[in-house]
């Protein structure tokens, strides 16, 4: 079945250090893929997706490039910020899935000054 | 105006009460969700609704039941609340239709129930 995996964490870095969350996905048919962000407290918001292959979503100084030939959705940014520790999942969604979104375990983002 | 909102935000209760969660959209969107999410911040997609079905997890127990009155808003009611019903739970509103997969989800602020 439809799955993603996504690298497991806490992910701890230093501010301005450069930033790679790994995902990678298992999907019949040609899915949609997004990164969602859940800062602390609060509800998941949509960071970037892209719906078809080569595609690359950016949003915040994050980027993330979908590649079909690695079944691969990395999410990376260039310097982080104290204000980008958050979780960080990944997920996909196919037709057949009715519009379902189908869910990584989520990324444990900390930042520290 | 709040995309998607849901009423409590914190809902603290004793084992065995009945309570309900209740989430509006103002998105105009036709399809609605609820997620459970646990302490390790695992999201367990619970319910998806538009007005044509619901699409029920077949591990979800027959505890919880959603309640939609109108397109707008879809309600979670849970029977007989359990210490393991403990999380953060969380809705989700979309468009369906042929754009159905490159939809984005809005989610609500999420409800954190404690069961005692």
């Amino acid at each position: 079945g439809d799955s993603v995996t996504q690298m497991e964490g806490p992910v701890t870095l230093s501010e301005e250090a450069f930033l790679t969350i790994n995902c990678t996905y298992t999907a019949t048919g040609y899915p949609s893929l997004f990164w969602y962000v859940q800062y602390p407290g609060e509800g998941l918001q949509l960071l970037l997706k892209a719906t078809k292959a080569d595609d690359k979503g950016s949003n915040k100084g994050f980027e993330a490039t979908y590649r079909k030939e690695t079944t691969s959705f990395h999410l990376e940014k260039g310097s982080v910020q104290v204000s980008d520790s958050a979780v960080y999942f990944c997920a996909l969604r196919v037709m057949d899935s009715n519009y379902q979104l189908i869910w990584g375990a989520g990324t444990k983002l900390i930042i520290k000054p | 105006d709040t995309a998607v909102s849901q009423t409590p935000k914190y809902l603290v209760t004793q084992m065995g009460n009945d309570k309900s969660i209740k989430c509006e959209q103002n998105l105009g969107h036709d399809t609605m969700y609820w997620y459970k999410q646990d302490s390790k911040k695992f999201l367990k997609i619970m319910f998806s609704y538009n007005n044509k079905e619901l699409i029920i997890n077949e591990t979800v127990p027959n505890r919880f039941s959603p309640k939609s009155p109108d397109k707008a808003h879809l309600n979670l009611h849970i029977n007989s609340l359990e210490l393991g019903d403990s999380a953060v739970y969380f809705c989700a509103s979309s468009r369906s239709g042929l754009a159905g997969p490159k939809e984005t989800q809005y989610f609500g602020p999420g409800t954190r129930l404690l069961v005692l």
